[in-house]
């Protein structure tokens, strides 16, 4: 199975701050890798995928990135509705997998 | 719009089966793969379980392959995941999600279901 590794477990930032996620993949693959955003009592919400692809109504403070398996989320200019786990996840092969979550607190 | 609404979860003792459903809607659920996703309380996401279009084929994660069972119902615009065998690590929110770009892109989820495995 690919391990899919995020850093850090847990972040607090401010309104209007830029933070980033780390995802490192155990092993490479293409640009299957998504991102996700959980709210507390929520399913997760799919913003990224393929890397870069932001979704339909995502905002475009999201991006994504990559080098080598290494993927990152960035949010620029941090906003309230921010807060939550944000999860990767890998979909190149079965059993598709996730990342441990990132936990974004504002402050 | 697209809606995948779930039922059938609650309390079951250890052994037990339960079965959960998903009802799609807004979509053509023929032309989609679905999974089945779970989160045991205040961990992360683990996949459990995908078929295909056309119950092609199936797959499902170590952890409960020979217990749980996936199945779809087309004409009902459903999907299915039969848990037998349950134990008390199997407590957990469970999600049904969407295949989108790929098979295991995950574009829209269920609202989740929460199964609680105890005597």
């Amino acid at each position: 199975d690919i391990q899919m590794t995020q850093s850090p477990s847990s972040l607090s930032a401010s309104v209007g701050d830029r933070v980033t996620i780390t995802c490192r993949a155990s092993q490479s693959f293409f640009t299957n890798l998504n991102w996700y955003q959980q709210k507390p009592g929520k399913a997760p919400k799919l913003l990224i995928d393929t890397v870069y692809s932001l979704k339909s109504g995502v905002p475009s403070r999201f991006s994504g990135g990559m080098s080598g398996t290494d993927f990152t989320l960035t949010i620029n200019n941090l906003q309230p509705e921010d807060f939550g786990v944000y999860y990767c996840q890998q979909s190149y092969m079965t059993p598709p997998t996730f990342g441990q979550g990132t936990k974004l607190e504002i402050k | 719009q697209v809606q995948l609404v779930q039922s059938g979860g609650g309390l079951v003792k250890p052994g037990g089966s339960l079965r959960l459903s998903c009802a799609a809607s807004g979509f053509i659920f023929s032309d989609y793969y679905m999974s089945w996703v779970r989160q045991a309380p205040g961990k992360g996401l683990e996949w459990l379980s995908f078929i295909s279009t056309s119950s092609a084929h199936t797959n499902y994660a170590d952890a409960v392959k020979g217990r749980f069972t996936i199945s779809r119902d087309d004409a009902d615009n459903s999907l299915y995941l039969q848990m037998d065998s349950l134990r008390p690590e199997d407590t957990a929110v469970y999600y049904c999600a969407r295949g989108g770009g790929s098979w295991f892109d995950f574009d829209f989820w269920g609202q989740g279901t929460l199964v609680t495995v105890s005597s």
